[in-house]
């Protein structure tokens, strides 16, 4: 079954932790993103990779970091230093960069913080 | 800065209507747009892509169109079904990643 993973589902953890969220896929895809959706709200975006061992940061990168070892993993850390964690997080990767193809997203990691 | 826009912002139809779902972008120096569908806790489903040399793609009941001079894409959805409430996203590419609209929540009522 070719698709994105991301584990786990439901996530909680307390105040001043760092956490890592996982994402892996199996589509050979060279580009992939993570996204934060909070209620209400579009998806914004944290980082993006578009080869291994090398990414940029999005538009709310801040208290976030990430990791591109391997064309088949993009791990995301939400660090102490990120104000308001607690939110959706979506992981997506697409064939080259976004230009003619779609992004294609896994289920997505609900994080608590408390 | 592209700002996505999605009108209405909550939608609710007997089941069997037609329905136009509206999205507006900012910067019409797009290279595609994308409708997604998303479930209640669950991730973004593509639904259609539109080029941005294209005017419209179709997949099944769905047909989304583009007007890239003037911003706008609407997703059409014909002969709608309860199983099509869900939230609608609209996004376009920013040059290396997806600017999303805030969504349209459709309920189709039985």
């Amino acid at each position: 079954d070719g698709g994105i993973t991301q584990s786990p589902k439901y996530l909680f953890r307390k105040e001043g932790q760092n956490v890592t969220l996982s994402c892996e896929q199996n589509l050979n895809h060279d580009a992939m993103y993570w996204y934060r959706q909070d209620p209400g709200q579009g998806l914004r975006l944290i980082y993006y990779s578009q080869i291994v061992n090398d990414f940029q940061k999005g538009d709310i990168a801040e208290g976030y970091s990430v990791s591109r070892e391997k064309k088949e993993s993009f791990p995301l850390t939400v660090t102490s230093a990120q104000k308001n964690p607690t939110a959706f997080y979506l992981c997506a990767s697409s064939p080259t960069g976004t230009e003619f193809y779609e992004q294609y997203f896994g289920p997505g990691t609900r994080l608590t913080v408390t | 800065k592209q700002e996505v826009t999605q009108i209405p912002a909550a939608l609710s139809v007997p089941e069997g209507e037609n329905l136009v779902l509206n999205c507006s972008f900012t910067d019409s120096a797009i290279y595609n747009l994308q409708w997604f569908r998303q479930d209640p806790g669950k991730g973004l489903t593509s639904l259609l892509l539109i080029q941005s040399s294209q005017r419209e793609q179709t997949s099944g009941r769905l047909n989304a169109s583009l007007d890239k001079s003037s911003g706008r894409s609407t997703l059409y959805i014909a002969a709608s079904q309860p199983g099509d409430s869900a939230t609608y996203l609209c996004a376009v590419d920013s040059g290396y990643a997806l600017n999303f609209g805030k969504g349209t929540s459709l309920l189709v009522t039985p």
